[in-house]
């Protein structure tokens, strides 16, 4: 069975301040992870994908992710925070032999503080 | 360049009234599609996904159904809406490794 727990339901960073949204997952065979990002009122937009490889990934709008693998996390990072940053983010998992089906986790809410 | 389409937009219907939400995929062929439920801005809660035409599976039983008629439609359905049915329904496809979202319908069942 796959499994993701994000373990902040919020969490509050001051505009310009480093900040980290945590994902750890569970899943048989190599992972498939991914975080996202939702606005008010709107659908999911994809921010990063791990597969294979480097385990930093880089996405839009400065994100970054590092995959840890003995840890089984997949965590979320933005050096430099901004207010336009604060929204609901969601960490996934595909396991490689589960066929595209995503578990998501419950989603953790960053607020950004001018 | 592949996009994906939902409407309508929002709907406020009352009890026991009928559902069709409606989601198209343009720029990809034979895609896996998706039906989500977003309860209270919160997680994510997986309804319906379809391999192909006619071809669905249902992750949680309840009161809704699912069908896809034609290869990029997936349409979501109710013959009588509960007041329980309220929320964010959204819409997928898969690509190779990720899944892209569509807008949402935001459904309020009065």
């Amino acid at each position: 069975a796959q499994s993701v727990a994000q373990p902040e339901d919020q969490v509050n960073v001051a505009e310009g301040n480093p900040l980290t949204v945590k994902c750890t997952y569970s899943v048989s065979g190599n992972p498939y992870l991914f975080w996202y990002v939702q606005y008010p009122n709107r659908g999911l937009q994809f921010l990063l994908k791990y597969i294979t490889g480097d385990n930093l990934v880089k996405g839009s709008y400065g994100f970054e992710a590092e995959f840890n693998k003995s840890q089984t996390s997949f965590h979320l990072k933005k050096p430099s925070a901004l207010v336009s940053d604060s929204a609901l983010y969601f960490c996934a998992v595909r396991g490689e032999n589960y066929g595209q089906n995503f578990v998501f986790g419950p989603g953790t809410r960053l607020s950004v503080l001018p | 360049s592949q996009t994906i389409h939902q409407w309508p937009a929002t709907l406020v219907q009352p009890v026991g009234s009928p559902l069709s939400l409606e989601c198209t995929v343009e720029g990809t062929s034979n895609p896996n599609l998706y039906w989500y439920r977003q309860a209270a801005g919160r997680g994510l809660q997986l309804l319906f996904y379809s391999v192909g035409i006619g071809q669905i599976s249902s992750e949680v039983p309840q009161n809704l159904s699912a069908s896809r008629p034609q290869d990029r439609q997936f349409i979501l359905s109710s013959k009588k809406l509960l007041l329980s049915d309220s929320g964010f329904y959204l819409c997928a496809w898969a690509g190779i490794y990720e899944q892209y979202f569509g807008p949402g319908t935001r459904l309020t069942v009065t």
